[in-house]
This record gives C-alpha cells, sequence and structure tokens, in this order.
C-alpha cells in the first residue's frame, strides 16, 4: 500500500464544475503539498499546508491533520486548470502520490 | 530573481555512459532535492542536501546514482553507467530549508539512454 493515496486517478469535468480531489497519507507529516503540472510543463507548488485551510483564487486546500486526509478543491472549473493534481506528504523529504489527471472541457 | 534551472534540458546517451545533469538553485535557498519521473509513473524522491548536513541519499536505486552540491549552491546528479531504466525526466527542487517549506521546482532534464 502507497504512503500517499490520491484519488480519482483520472478526472474530466465539464467547464464551470465544482472540483474534489483527495489526498489520504499513512505517514506522520510536517505538512502537505499540493503541486500542479501541466502537460510537458514544469510543476508548480499550489499549496504547502500543516492545518486547516488555505485559498487561492478559485482554488482551495484543506487538511484534517486527525484523519490524516487532504483534499483540493477547484471551484468554476475552467480548461486551463487541466493538469496533473499530486499531492506529496513532507517528513524529512516529499513522499508523492500518484496523481490526478484532471481535464476540463469547454 | 532567477528561478530554479537545470541543464541540459534534454540528454540523449547511449547505454553504458556516464551522465552529469546540473540543477543552479535559487539563490538563499539551503535545501535541495532531486526527483526523477518516469514515463507514465509518479514523481520519486532520489537526494535531498540541506545545509551543511550529510545529505539524505536514501532514494538513490543504486550505487551507480550519486549526488554533490558544491559550495552550497550549484548540484550535480551523476548516473554511472546508464541503463535504458535509467530513461526519465530529472527534477531539481530546492526551498528555505526543511520538506515543510514550499519548494520550487527546475523545469527538469529529460535524458533518453537508447
Amino acid at each position: 500500500k502507497n504512503e500517499v493515496e490520491q484519488s480519482p486517478q483520472n478526472l474530466t469535468a465539464q467547464e464551470g464544475e465544482f472540483i474534489t480531489i483527495n489526498c489520504s497519507y499513512s505517514v506522520g507529516i510536517s505538512a502537505l503539498h499540493w503541486l500542479q503540472q501541466h502537460p510537458g510543463g514544469g510543476i508548480v507548488s499550489l499549496f504547502m499546508l500543516s492545518s486547516g485551510k488555505k485559498k487561492h483564487g478559485r482554488l482551495i486546500a484543506t487538511i484534517n491533520i486527525q484523519e490524516k486526509h487532504s483534499s483540493l478543491h477547484i471551484t468554476a472549473s475552467h480548461p486551463r486548470d487541466s493538469a496533473v493534481y499530486i499531492c506529496a506528504a513532507a517528513k524529512n523529504k516529499l513522499i508523492f502520490g500518484t496523481g490526478t489527471l484532471l481535464a476540463v472541457q469547454p | 530573481g532567477a528561478g530554479v534551472s537545470q541543464s541540459p534540458s534534454n540528454k540523449v546517451t547511449e547505454k553504458g555512459k556516464d551522465v552529469e545533469l546540473r540543477c543552479d538553485p535559487i539563490s538563499g535557498h539551503t535545501a535541495l532535492y532531486w526527483y526523477r519521473q518516469s514515463l507514465g509513473q509518479g514523481l520519486e524522491f532520489l537526494i535531498y542536501f540541506q545545509g551543511n548536513s550529510a545529505p539524505d541519499k536514501s532514494g538513490l536505486p543504486s550505487d551507480r546514482f550519486s549526488a554533490e552540491r558544491t559550495g552550497g549552491s550549484v548540484s550535480t546528479l551523476t548516473i554511472q553507467r546508464t541503463q535504458q531504466e535509467d530513461s526519465a525526466v530529472y527534477l531539481c527542487a530546492s526551498s528555505f530549508g526543511l520538506a515543510h517549506e514550499t519548494q520550487y521546482f527546475g523545469p527538469g532534464t529529460r535524458l533518453l539512454v537508447l
């Protein structure tokens, strides 16, 4: 069993839909990262959180330390949100989930 | 200022050759990480440097892989006697400190071993 699990693996949404990507981890962490990777592009750090909730534009990330679970939400999704979203648990290094491939159709 | 830079952006080599991949972190960042992303696979941790501490090499897949960081800045990842399974995108990231700090990723080096 992977130490960091993401779901779903693939997600197709219509433009404007509310999207949720889930991440569960089984290790003790100091923080959890959400990363975005566009096709053929580099990796961008979206959020780093250790408790509660963070919001940046249409993106919201939450974490429940007791349940070892985090979610990434995208409101009013847009085709430019199409990318792979990766969660990573931070111990003394990052342990990555397998990623969620999101396709937002116009 | 400039972000994390990596060179070369692409490298094609023959099986058995040695390769060196370079990473220039963001100035002032004390932590530097190397990751690998194989085709169709997720990201995989390789090695981590933090200041003057001994590096965490726990992710290196074999003794053919090594890395160094000179002067607390530039890092070089060396793969000796490359194998076809070494083909991947090698990513470098840097941050101000420990793994709970935001990491800034370089564009990666795409390595193809023929």
